[in-house]
């Protein structure tokens, strides 16, 4: 079956634009992620739904950062008021309910 | 002191040699462990789980988890050059499914 898709793939934004970057997890997923990946580094938590859930948003690093899964499928991450330190590759993971997550391929986020 | 770590490398090791990837973590209560690898400009795909104290194999990879000195490893035997990749450890903390992430540590696997 399909994996897990986001889009764009690629995003140019200007400094002060907002962006909306798309999740579409496994159909059934019950569990979906968001993190964020800064070039060298690993993956950083931003935040968790289960279904329409969100459980957990710690992750966040500001209040420009906003998150959500209306229907527990498809999910949006919206930052506000871009800004250059935002510049990184998102990643949306889903799981069945288990430890085990797939992740999408990415959205390369470009803030200049 | 990070939450996960891991030497970033590189790790360079001959084709056919056994690779060794290690993690510590700070966190006694974690739960469970994941090894993930990712190859440049691809994100990170699941290799191994591990919940319980001891070894877990799979092919030519053994994870191995001592919860009482927090450090979990990954052994990649008889390595090939489509190893070579970055190897993420992630924990998962206790009571939720906030995991986190390792650095990574970069693999070379030389022909």
């Amino acid at each position: 079956g399909a994996g897990v898709s986001q889009s764009p793939r690629y995003k140019v934004a200007k400094r002060g634009q907002d962006v909306a970057l798309r999740c579409d997890p496994i159909s059934g997923h019950v569990s979906l992620f968001w993190y964020q990946q800064a070039l060298g580094q690993g993956p950083e938590f931003l935040t968790y739904f289960q279904n329409e859930a969100q459980l957990d948003k710690s992750g966040l690093p500001s209040d420009r950062f906003f998150a959500e899964r209306p229907e527990g499928s498809v999910s949006t991450l919206k930052i506000q008021r871009t800004q250059q330190e935002d510049s990184a590759v998102y990643l949306c993971a889903s799981s069945p309910g288990s430890n085990e997550q797939f992740f999408g391929p990415g959205t390369r986020l470009t803030v200049l | 002191q990070k939450e996960v770590e891991q030497n970033s490398g590189p790790l360079s090791v001959p084709e056919g040699a056994i690779a060794s990837l290690n993690c510590t973590y700070s966190d006694r209560g974690s739960q469970s462990f994941f090894w993930y690898r990712q190859y440049s400009g691809k994100s990170p795909e699941l290799i191994m789980f591990i919940y319980s104290n001891g070894d877990k194999e799979d092919g030519r990879f053994t994870a191995q988890l001592n919860k009482a000195s927090q450090y979990v490893s990954l052994l990649i035997r008889d390595s090939q050059p489509s190893d070579s990749a970055t190897y993420l450890c992630a924990v998962n903390r206790r009571n939720g499914q906030n995991f986190v992430f390792g650095p990574g540590t970069r693999l070379s696997v030389l022909p």
